[in-house]
């Protein structure tokens, strides 16, 4: 499966911007990068996902690097309601089916008021 | 919100007896996936159902197995349980058209072994 490696744990200040990386050194053309984060005792919650171009939508955005060895995912302006686990994954195309989300252990955000 | 239900929300059971997991998918959705996550960890890839055919598994034994039926709805059930079967059980469904795809999470199903 397709790696990725992220820090296990981040801190930033409530407002602020945060930048959440993620190393995928191993990345293949058509894989894509997806960014999934799960708040306490719920399921995970889809964020955003890109190919190659960098990616905004209502919750953050995504740059991607040139060689899409690596990307970041960055909340604007964090609130206590973005204290999560988020996940950096990469969906990997197959011709024979299988294709699903492979998560690892993801980054602990913590938000400090 | 995301539209997808699980049942029950909390579960125990001892060890050996058999459980059935419930999810009821988002409208429209063709594939159900589902995902085990112990304490601590990330969610792992259990099986998937496109199409209600088996459409890949992860390294999970036989005794799990799964279906899923025309009304969106899909069932997991895990025969012998043992106590490292104790975990969150979390479904989450798509609609697969080929590229890839969004997965929508339910909250989950609470297992605990005895």
């Amino acid at each position: 499966d397709a790696k990725t490696t992220q820090p296990n744990s981040m801190e930033s200040n409530e407002e602020e911007p945060v930048h959440l990386p993620c190393n995928h050194s191993t990345i293949s053309g058509t894989d894509y990068i997806h960014w999934y984060r799960q708040l306490p005792s719920q399921g995970p919650e889809y964020v955003i996902h890109g190919l190659t171009s960098n990616v905004n939508n209502r919750m953050a955005s995504l740059a991607i690097a040139e060689d899409r060895k690596s990307s970041t995912l960055i909340l604007h302006r964090a609130t206590l309601r973005d204290a999560a686990v988020y996940y950096c994954i990469l969906w990997v195309i197959s011709n024979f089916g299988n294709e699903k989300l492979t998560f690892g252990t993801g980054t602990r955000l913590t938000i400090i008021p | 919100e995301t539209g997808v239900t699980q049942s029950p929300t909390h579960l125990i059971k001892t060890r050996g007896q058999q459980v059935t997991l419930r999810c009821s998918s988002q409208s429209g959705h063709n594939t159900v996936s589902w995902y085990q996550q112990a304490l601590g960890q990330g969610p792992q890839f259990i099986f998937q159902y496109y199409r209600e055919e088996e459409n890949g598994r992860g390294n999970f034994p036989p005794r799990f197995s799964g279906l899923q039926f025309p009304n969106y709805s899909s069932e997991l059930n895990v025969n012998a349980l043992e106590l490292d079967d104790s975990a969150l059980y979390l479904c989450a469904s798509s609609l697969r058209l080929g590229g890839t795809e969004t997965q929508y999470f339910g909250p989950g199903t609470r297992l605990l072994v005895l």
